[in-house]
């Protein structure tokens, strides 16, 4: 199973560009990557999903090097709203046979 | 209005009380995981099911036991035997049939020991 690593927290103006960075070094081939947002007393939220290179969606992007041992999660000009408990999560996410298991999450504080 | 749900939003244990989290989810989904979250913690896995009738331990499986005896349902009984049983239970569902499927998350039940 990969394990990530990840900040513990982070701090940003409103209108910055904000890059959250995961660690997993024994991803495994089948292993994709994906990100998600909590906010306090709810549940996790999805935000973007990837395997290597690039991906972009309407909220965020997210970067992956060839050799996929990190990640990246970048949000463009965060606002207040942004400030949340980021998770990275690597797992295989085929069929249902995964045993998926998060790490501590980076919490990020946006303020004016 | 497909989804997750858990009831209830917040329960109350009393000392030597079995209490059981309900976790409902008309997604279609295969797989079912049950996580539990410390005040300011991560996400920790207690229990997952695979099939119906099929579960596996997870991280912190003692003090706690599951069962799925229907597609749509995973409840999780938290038992005597679970000493610090105090966090936010969140139940999440996924489907099985792609390959870059996410996880579902509902929205999670408070769990306080009286």
């Amino acid at each position: 199973l990969a394990k990530t690593t990840q900040p513990i927290s982070m701090d940003s103006y409103e209108g910055q560009e904000v890059n959250i960075t995961c660690s997993h070094n024994n991803i495994a081939t089948n292993d994709y990557i994906t990100w998600y947002q909590q906010f306090p007393s709810q549940g996790p939220r999805f935000i973007i999903q990837g395997y290597k290179t690039k991906v972009t969606n309407e909220v965020a992007s997210l970067f992956i090097p060839a050799d996929r041992k990190s990640s990246t999660l970048s949000l463009p000009r965060v606002s207040l709203s942004d400030t949340a408990v980021y998770y990275c999560l690597v797992g295989d996410m085929a069929g249902t046979a995964s045993k998926l298991t998060f790490g501590t999450g980076t919490r990020l504080q946006v303020t004016l | 209005d497909g989804g997750i749900t858990q009831s209830p939003k917040y329960l109350f244990r009393k000392e030597g009380q079995n209490v059981t989290l309900s976790c409902e989810q008309n997604l279609n989904h295969d797989a079912m995981y049950w996580y539990r979250q410390d005040p300011g913690q991560g996400l920790r896995l207690i229990y997952y099911s695979q099939i119906v009738n099929d579960f596996q331990k997870g991280d912190i499986a003692e003090g706690y036991s599951v069962s799925r005896e229907k597609k749509e349902s995973f409840p999780l009984t938290v038992t005597s035997a679970q000493k610090n049983p105090t966090a936010f239970y969140l139940c999440a569902s996924k489907d099985g049939r792609g390959k870059n499927e996410k996880l579902f998350f509902g929205s999670g039940t408070q769990l306080s020991v009286l």
